[in-house]
């Protein structure tokens, strides 16, 4: 069936340090891939999405690198600060139905 | 408010016992998913709808699960017998058109089963 797997599951940087976290997923039909940031006690938040017509997209300090060919995705975060301190998923879908990734905990240091 | 809302916010039942959570999608939304959070896990798809019908109900996990959606908008989730493994946050999720695009979360259903 459809999977999307995720890495690391957690991830600790130092303040200014980029943090990268990588996707695969095994639906060939998939052609949209999102990146959702959840804080303790909220529902997951999009911040940054891409479309399988495109390789790259960029959002201030976030970016998402998309290798359809390889089916794996990429969501990468520059001068972190503390409040980029979540939980991230990756999600993969066509149509209406999206599937999620396990999540990476980011913890990022003063 | 603009978001989508879920009740209960804490709901604490005795294995066995049915319950009930509900979805008040964004309105104008006609698609509202159903997801399940375990402790420490990632959002596992449940159900969704287009209208009010469930054209995928593919990740319920038995026959003790179940959802309806009425007038294109509430939907309830009823878990039947629940069991210790049901425990979990229940995030409802809806989005404003049929393609693939962003989902606006609730802050969910957080059930505990005893």
């Amino acid at each position: 069936g459809e999977n999307v797997e995720q890495h690391p599951s957690t991830l600790s940087v130092q303040e200014g340090d980029s943090a990268v976290i990588k996707c695969t997923y095994s639906d060939s039909a998939s052609n949209y891939f999102p990146w959702y940031k959840q804080e303790l006690g909220k529902g997951p938040q999009l911040i940054i999405d891409i479309r399988s017509n495109v390789g790259e997209k960029k959002d201030q300090r976030i970016a998402v690198t998309l290798n359809k060919t390889a089916k794996h995705f990429s969501l990468h975060i520059t001068e972190t600060q503390p409040e980029d301190s979540a939980v991230y998923f990756c999600a993969a879908g066509h149509t209406d139905k999206l599937i999620f990734g396990t999540g990476t905990r980011l913890q990022v240091f003063p | 408010g603009a978001g989508v809302s879920q009740s209960p916010s804490n709901k604490v039942t005795e294995k066995g016992k049915d319950v009930e959570l509900r979805c008040d999608p964004i309105s104008g939304h006609t698609a509202l998913y159903w997801y399940r959070q375990s402790l420490g896990q990632g959002l596992e798809f449940l159900i969704y709808f287009q209208g009010n019908s469930a054209p995928d109900k593919s990740g319920l996990p038995s026959d003790r699960f179940s959802a309806e959606r009425t007038g294109g908008s509430v939907s309830t989730l009823t878990i039947q017998r629940t069991q210790q493994e049901d425990s979990a946050v229940y995030l409802c999720a809806s989005h404003y058109q049929a393609s693939a695009g962003e989902l606006f979360f609730g802050e969910g259903s957080r059930l505990t089963v005893l």
